[in-house]
């Protein structure tokens, strides 16, 4: 199976903040990344796939980069509904596995 | 519009049975991968098993053996019939779709206790 790991676990910072959140592969998943929002009591939001490619309706300034086995979501400029738990997810193997998940809340 | 609804989630002794079920509507089921997805109490999300448009089904590895996912392509939903639950097995459950998941519903609740 192939285990998928996030840095920071959880990490504080102020509106107007540039975020980047890293995700890591245990191997290579050409691109086959999806990252995802969630707000406490909700179902996860999808926000990007294909590593880069921002799905319909979300903010520009969610972006995503990366190549073989790590990746990164990037928050150019934290808004206040931006604090939430987010989530990578690869889709390469047959056993799609997340990550534990990165916390960003207010500092 | 596109949705999916969960329900058959509950409380469950250990060892007992639930079939959970996702109702799709504005699409296609039996067209796409569908995905169920858990979220223990406090925890991150974990993948469960998924069925491709083709029919393939596969499971993660705490699960195997004992849930089965399948589909009603004629009530256009997907279920996930749960066996031999366990206490590690309480979570909101949410179905899917999609490999990348850009559809998901709000979730329903199964509680493994006695």
């Amino acid at each position: 199976d192939i285990q998928m790991t996030q840095s920071p676990s959880s990490l504080s910072a102020s509106v107007g903040d540039r975020v980047t959140i890293t995700c890591r592969a245990s191997q290579g998943i050409s691109n086959s990344l999806a990252w995802y929002q969630q707000k406490p009591g909700k179902a996860p939001k999808l926000l990007l796939y294909a590593a880069s490619r921002l799905e319909s309706g979300v903010p520009s300034r969610f972006s995503g980069s990366g190549s073989g086995t790590d990746y990164t979501l990037t928050i150019s400029s934290l808004q206040p509904e931006d604090f939430a738990t987010y989530y990578c997810q690869q889709y390469y193997s047959t056993l799609f596995t997340f990550g534990p998940g990165t916390k960003v809340d207010i500092k | 519009e596109v949705q999916l609804v969960e329900s058959g989630g509950g409380l469950v002794q250990p060892g007992g049975s639930l079939r959970l079920s996702c109702a799709a509507s504005g699409f296609t089921v039996s067209s796409n991968y569908m995905s169920w997805v858990r979220q223990a109490p406090g925890k991150g999300l974990e993948w469960v098993s998924v069925i491709y448009s083709g029919g393939s089904t596969y499971y993660a590895d705490s699960v195997k053996g004992r849930f089965t996912i399948s589909r009603d392509n004629s009530k256009n939903t997907l279920y996930l019939q749960m066996n031999s639950l366990r206490a590690e097995d309480t979570a909101v459950y949410y179905c899917a779709r999609n490999y990348y998941m850009d559809v998901w519903g709000k979730g329903t609740t199964v509680t493994v206790s006695s």
